[in-house]
């Protein structure tokens, strides 16, 4: 079976701080691939990242960046220098492939950036 | 950029009622998804199609019916509304080439659906 984990439900943060998003999947697929979105409260799921399952390098775009562990099964994702725009709910996501994109979600991370 | 169109943001049906809630995207995506987002609940696959006229069951299909006429819409409907399917529903889309597995799957603003 698959599973995304997110065990943080909300994080609050001041600006400029640095906070991490933690990520743990379960999946007996050996090819399968990662996600993270964000949802503003206008309520449309934004694309941030894809990782697929033989690629452990580290990515940082800006202040993001995803770390990816296989050896624990997670993908963490971190903001550097936080910004109140920052605030929202957060999803990892998981699929294994085949002809379709099933996507199996998290539960989310709301993250609250305070001014 | 792709655009996912969902037809309705906010609607607010009374129990019993029949309600369509329609998708369309603009880039010719082979896959359409319908998800259902709860509180603590995280989104919830509910049917997805691969091609026209093709419909496969998600993880919570009870209650809810697809239609996939032509490629770029989907629609999703309540055949009679219930007030446990008050919530947010997120249509999406992808492109899936042949072994291409894993493409992004780009997703709708959300119709917020209340059921009284």
């Amino acid at each position: 079976a698959q599973k995304v984990t997110q065990a943080q439900t909300e994080i609050s943060v001041v600006e400029k701080e640095d906070v991490t998003l933690d990520c743990v999947y379960e999946t007996r697929d050996t090819t399968y691939y990662l996600f993270w979105y964000k949802q503003p409260p206008s309520g449309e799921l934004v694309f941030l990242i894809r990782r697929n399952s033989f690629d452990e390098q580290n990515e940082i775009s800006g202040r993001y960046s995803w770390n990816f562990q296989k050896s624990t099964s997670s993908f963490n994702f971190t903001i550097t220098a936080s910004q109140v725009v920052d605030s929202a709910v957060y999803f990892c996501a998981l699929t294994s492939g085949g002809a379709t994109n099933k996507l199996i979600f998290g539960t989310g991370t709301l993250l609250a950036v305070q001014p | 950029d792709v655009k996912v169109t969902q037809s309705s943001r906010y609607l607010v049906k009374r129990t019993g009622e029949k309600v369509f809630l329609e998708c369309v995207q603009d880039m010719d995506h082979e896959n359409m998804f319908w998800y259902r987002q709860d509180p603590g609940l995280g989104l919830r696959l509910i049917y997805f199609s691969y091609d026209v006229k093709m419909k496969e069951k998600g993880d919570i299909p009870e209650g809810y019916s697809v239609s996939r006429e032509k490629k770029e819409r989907f629609s999703l409907i309540l055949e009679s509304a219930s007030t446990n399917q008050t919530s947010m529903y997120l249509c999406a889309s992808s492109s899936t080439p042949a072994g291409r597995v894993g493409n992004t799957i780009y997703f709708g603003e959300g119709s917020w659906l209340t059921v009284v």
